[in-house]
């Protein structure tokens, strides 16, 4: 069964602080990796979508790489703003379905 | 190109009644699956639907079905609630095993 894990659960940072934050997971045997940004009571936005076969993506300021054979992705958000303030979520895909982990809510003071 | 859209937004049931879902996904888009997110238990997979043929369910009991249309529109159904049934549902599309694109949820509260 597929396990998830995000560290740390919790983040505050200063305003324009690089964020770094961790997912790993227990089976290699995805199709993809996601990550998602949830504000409260919303539903999901994604973020960007990394496949098996590549080991990194960016999109503005956020980074993504994923090493599939170490079961590790790092979601990396360059000088965070107030506006960065949510929970990420990063999930993989196997067999039509996604498995999440639990997040890491930040916090970006102004 | 519109987003996800899932009626209602919002419910309010009491228990031992029955619930009906509605998920419309991207338009082009043939795979629907749903997701169940509480505080104590995070997002939980419930299903998913391509092409009117459920290729995959996780690990709820019956009550939890779902169905989807030649439309690819897309229904769960929860009967005889119970108070844990209490949650945001959330509905996915893709298109094949591309990114997935969330809709706003309904939240179901349980009395």
């Amino acid at each position: 069964k597929q396990e998830v894990t995000q560290i740390p659960a919790a983040l505050s940072v200063p305003e324009g602080e690089n964020l770094v934050l961790n997912c790993s997971f227990t089976d290699s045997a995805i199709y993809n990796l996601q990550w998602f940004r949830q504000d409260p009571g919303k539903g999901l936005t994604s973020l960007l979508l990394i496949q098996s076969s590549q080991r990194e993506q960016t999109s503005g300021r956020l980074n993504a790489s994923l090493d599939k054979s170490s079961g590790r992705s790092t979601l990396y958000i360059a000088a965070s703003q107030p506006g960065d303030s949510a929970t990420y979520l990063c999930a993989v895909l196997e067999d039509y379905k996604l498995s999440f982990g639990a997040g890491t809510t930040v916090t970006v003071r102004a | 190109k519109a987003g996800v859209t899932q009626t209602p937004r919002y419910l309010i049931k009491t228990r031992g009644q029955q619930v009906t879902l509605s998920c419309s996904p991207i338009s082009g888009h043939r795979s629907v699956s749903w997701y169940q997110q509480t505080p104590g238990q995070g997002l939980q997979f419930l299903f998913e639907y391509f092409s009117e043929t459920q290729r995959n369910k996780g690990n709820f009991p019956g009550r939890f079905s779902g169905r989807q249309f030649s439309n690819s529109r897309s229904e769960m159904n929860v009967s005889t609630l119970e108070l844990g049934d209490s949650a945001l549902y959330l509905c996915a599309s893709s298109y094949g095993t591309d990114t997935q694109y969330f809709g706003p949820g309904t939240r179901l509260t349980v009395l």
